[in-house]
Order: structure tokens, then sequence, then C-alpha cells
């Protein structure tokens, strides 16, 4: 079967660095996304990996092991509009999206 | 641009009811989507579609139909509502390039009573 796996919640404090891990197994793999979904909100679009490695985005960034079948998001210098839900998501064989539950992120003062 | 736009917001439906939800993107894009997000579970795909007249099944198809007769639309039709499809439905759209960004729409939450 098709299986992501993701913590249901987690905590950090304002101004850390907090890892959000992902990890896969899927009927096949065509890149990995993560998505940021505010709480009654569409999910919107935060990273792609395709390739095994650390992909930048400002105060983000995604690893992506293939051989592992397993990413992580990272996020710098949090800030309380970072508190959210953060999905995980792979493309399969089929090149359809097979989505995590979402890892809810709560962001203390 | 608006992006990705559906209707109703909210809808509350009784048992055997049948609705259509509405779903436009002005992005032009190829690739459309349907999926429902259930407390505590991933997003599943209902149906999608890789341009006009051309649609097919996702993961969770039963009880819902589709069409595709422009680029922009793609609705949703639920034809003998069940409790077991309360749930909120996100359409999205993309260009279907390598990255394939989905820009997703606002959301229907739907209530089957």
């Amino acid at each position: 079967g098709q299986n992501i796996d993701q913590p249901t919640e987690m905590t950090a404090t304002e101004g850390a660095i907090v890892q959000i891990n992902c990890t896969y197994q899927t009927s096949g793999f065509n890149g990995l996304f993560w998505y940021q979904q505010h709480a009654g909100e569409a999910p919107t679009f935060l990273s792609y990996n395709v390739l095994d490695g650390l992909e930048e985005k400002g105060r983000f960034s995604s690893f992506l092991s293939r051989s592992k079948g397993y990413s992580y998001l990272l996020l710098k210098e949090l800030q309380m509009k970072d508190s959210a839900s953060y999905l995980c998501a792979v493309r399969d064989t089929n090149y359809q999206l097979i989505w995590g539950a979402g890892t809810k992120l709560i962001i203390k003062p | 641009n608006a992006g990705v736009t559906q209707t109703p917001k909210f809808r509350i439906l009784k048992i055997g009811q049948s609705m259509t939800l509405q779903c436009t993107q002005d992005m032009n894009h190829n690739y459309m989507y349907w999926y429902r997000q259930d407390p505590g579970m991933g997003l599943k795909l209902i149906y999608y579609s890789v341009g006009a007249g051309i649609t097919d099944k996702g993961e969770v198809p039963n009880g819902y139909n589709v069409s595709r007769s422009t680029t922009e639309d793609f609705p949703l039709r639920l034809e003998l509502a069940a409790p077991s499809q309360t749930s909120v439905y996100f359409c999205a759209s993309s260009y279907g390039t390598e990255a394939d960004e989905q820009f997703f729409g606002p959301g229907t939450r739907l209530t089957v009573l």
C-alpha cells in the first residue's frame, strides 16, 4: 500500500528552528512536495524535491533522501505566522499526489 | 487574476439530495483536480482532468461525477448525498509540468445530515 507518515503535531518557540519529518512508501516516486495550510484555508505550495539533497528557499529548506524514503522541512527564524499545518505529498507512478495527514505546527512566543 | 474560485463556500444537504460544486480557474491550466479533506487525514483525490473533454478517477471517486467541457471549468456532482460525504472539498489546478505546483481554491465545506 501507499503510506506517508508525518508527526501529528509539533510545538516550537518564536525565533527558533524546527524540522518536520516525512517518511513515505509509495508505488513509484516522481517528486515530493511540501505545502502549508493555515486553519480554514487552502494549501499553498512551499517546495519541490525530486533529486537527493537540500533545496533552500528563504527561511524554508526541504531535504530529500530517495534511498531512505525520507524528507524533512526545515523552518528557521520562526514567526507566529508560521503556525499552520505542513503537508507532505509524493507524486507516484501515475503522477498523482499521495498526501500525508499533515503536521500541525504551534508557535509559542 | 482570480486564480481558482469555488462556489458555494458552505452547504448543508439532506441525505439523498444532489448538488454541484463549481470550480473555475483563470490561469489557463490544463490540469484540474478535486480533493476531499477529512479531519486528521490527508487530501484524497476524487477526480482529475488533463484537459477539456478528458477526466479520470482518482483514489475515492464513488458517489461523485465530473465533467470538463471547457479549460476553465471543472464541476463536481454529488448525485445522492450520504453522511460519508461530509467533508471539505478543494478544487486545484496546475500546468502539468515537472514541478507542477498545484493552486487550490478556497474550498467548500459540505455537511450531509
